[in-house]
């Protein structure tokens, strides 16, 4: 069974298009993730849902929109993309072990390429 | 703004070499973690440090905290092709759980 499991894998898609992006987790954590790795590796966090409730949004272009229908579930809806919206998104997932102690598990990512 | 800075950003190295690879900021951390990552999937987890001073070992890997809480270091012990990956180091400093990940290091063993 895969703990973090993200879809799809890979999108291509032309530029002003609307895309999703799934993601579900069945470790029964608390909080979720998205993260966008860019083509040097460097993963920053974009959002961050607690129980549904979303605590972290980072500077994020409003054309990015999370959504937690339920605390295994968190999806990443795209707006009118952009050439620089290419990059590869990893939802992820922790549960605290103790205070300011976590441990984040990832989904495979989604490459998204805009063209 | 916390920043981790990871050193060196690539390390190749022949198969029996040592290596070690660091992660260092200005702020304290309340955790750190190790993670792998190899091309195409996510990073997985390797080990959490908690406590300043604090050593953790992982078979060859072997995994320190700084005293204060701002540093660690990776240190690989005669590294076989299979440790090639890209290793990240990620800090955790509030309550909800908010990781910021340094840069990464590629790490390459050659046979």
């Amino acid at each position: 069974d895969t703990a973090v499991s993200q879809t799809p894998k890979y999108l291509v898609t032309q530029m002003g298009n609307d895309k999703s992006i799934k993601c579900e987790q069945n470790l029964g954590h608390d909080t979720m993730y998205w993260y966008k790795q860019d083509s040097k590796k460097f993963l920053k966090i974009m959002f961050s849902y607690n129980n549904k409730e979303l605590i972290i949004n980072e500077t994020v272009p409003n054309r990015f929109s999370p959504k937690s229908p339920d605390k295994a579930h968190l999806n990443l809806h795209i707006n009118s993309l952009e050439l620089g919206d290419s990059a590869v998104y990893f939802c992820a997932s922790s549960q605290d072990i103790s205070w300011g102690v976590f441990e984040a598990f990832f989904g495979q990512g989604t490459r998204l390429t805009v063209v | 703004t916390q920043l981790l800075e990871q050193s060196p950003q690539f390390l190749s190295i022949q198969e029996g070499e040592n290596l070690t690879v660091y992660c260092n900021s200005s702020s304290v951390f309340s955790s750190l973690q190790w993670y792998r990552q190899e091309p195409g999937e996510g990073p997985v987890l390797l080990v959490t440090v908690v406590t300043g001073g604090e050593v953790k070992k992982l078979k060859r890997l072997t995994f320190q905290f700084g005293d204060a809480r701002k540093d660690s270091s990776l240190h690989i012990t005669a590294a076989q092709p299979g440790d090639t990956g890209l290793y990240l180091c990620a800090g955790a400093s509030d309550s909800w759980g908010k990781f910021q990940f340094g840069a990464g290091t590629q790490v390459v063993v050659t046979p």
